[in-house]
């Protein structure tokens, strides 16, 4: 059964720390990866979109991994700020299908407190 | 920021009642999807289009139906609402798949409550 799951569920951080964001998926035939941050009460935004042969993606702060023989990624948040406060969201897409069928994790809740 | 608006926002409605959720994109893409996504939990694929008069079923069984008479406009219905329709409702729009993948845009959200 293809899945991702994420974690941890949710995470509290200091402002300006640092932080990574685990997701492992067993999606096969693996198409690409993406993480999305999603506001409370809003829809997800896209932050990196990676393929087989990408193993790292940078958006600002936001640094993404893939490693495909291990079927993991990452998230690593540099010098977190409030605004950073959402939920992050991986989803894995295979290419089995026209569609591109999407798997999404559950997301961690991250909070980043003053 | 995408192109893609969601309406309305918040709605409460009595159950029975009919509500159509409107979902525009002015990006010109051809496929467009609807997700719902209960607080804590994943999204889930109700629905999906590959264009005009293309509409198909998602992952999720959903008793809403949705119609794509323009490439711009995906709107999704429920005929009659019950309470266990409650829950957040996603469209999205997606622009043609390349080498590195695609981005796939999402609107603001239509939370339905039914009571």
């Amino acid at each position: 059964k293809n899945q991702v799951e994420q974690s941890p569920q949710s995470l509290i951080i200091l402002e300006g720390k640092n932080c990574t964001l685990q997701c492992n998926y067993t999606v096969s035939p693996f198409s690409n990866l993406r993480w999305y941050k999603q506001d409370t009460g809003r829809g997800p935004v896209s932050l990196t979109i990676m393929t087989f042969s990408e193993n790292t993606k940078s958006n600002g702060r936001y640094t993404a991994t893939l490693d495909a023989d291990t079927k993991q990624s990452s998230l690593h948040i540099t010098a977190s700020q409030l605004s950073d406060s959402a939920s992050y969201i991986c989803v894995v897409s295979d290419r089995g299908s026209t569609l591109g069928r999407l798997y999404f994790g559950r997301g961690t809740q991250l909070t980043v407190w003053p | 920021e995408a192109d893609i608006y969601q309406t309305p926002r918040y709605l409460v409605i009595g159950t029975g009642k009919k509500i159509t959720l409107e979902c525009s994109q002015t990006m010109g893409h051809d496929k467009m999807y609807w997700y719902q996504q209960d607080p804590g939990m994943e999204l889930h694929l109700i629905h999906y289009s590959y264009g005009v008069n293309s509409t198909e079923k998602g992952d999720l069984s959903s008793e809403s139906t949705v119609s794509r008479i323009r490439t711009e406009h995906f709107p999704l219905t429920l005929e009659s609402a019950r309470p266990s329709h409650t829950s957040q409702y996603l469209c999205a729009s997606s622009d043609p798949v390349t080498a590195n993948g695609n981005t796939i845009y999402f609107g603001e959200g239509s939370w339905l409550t039914v009571v």
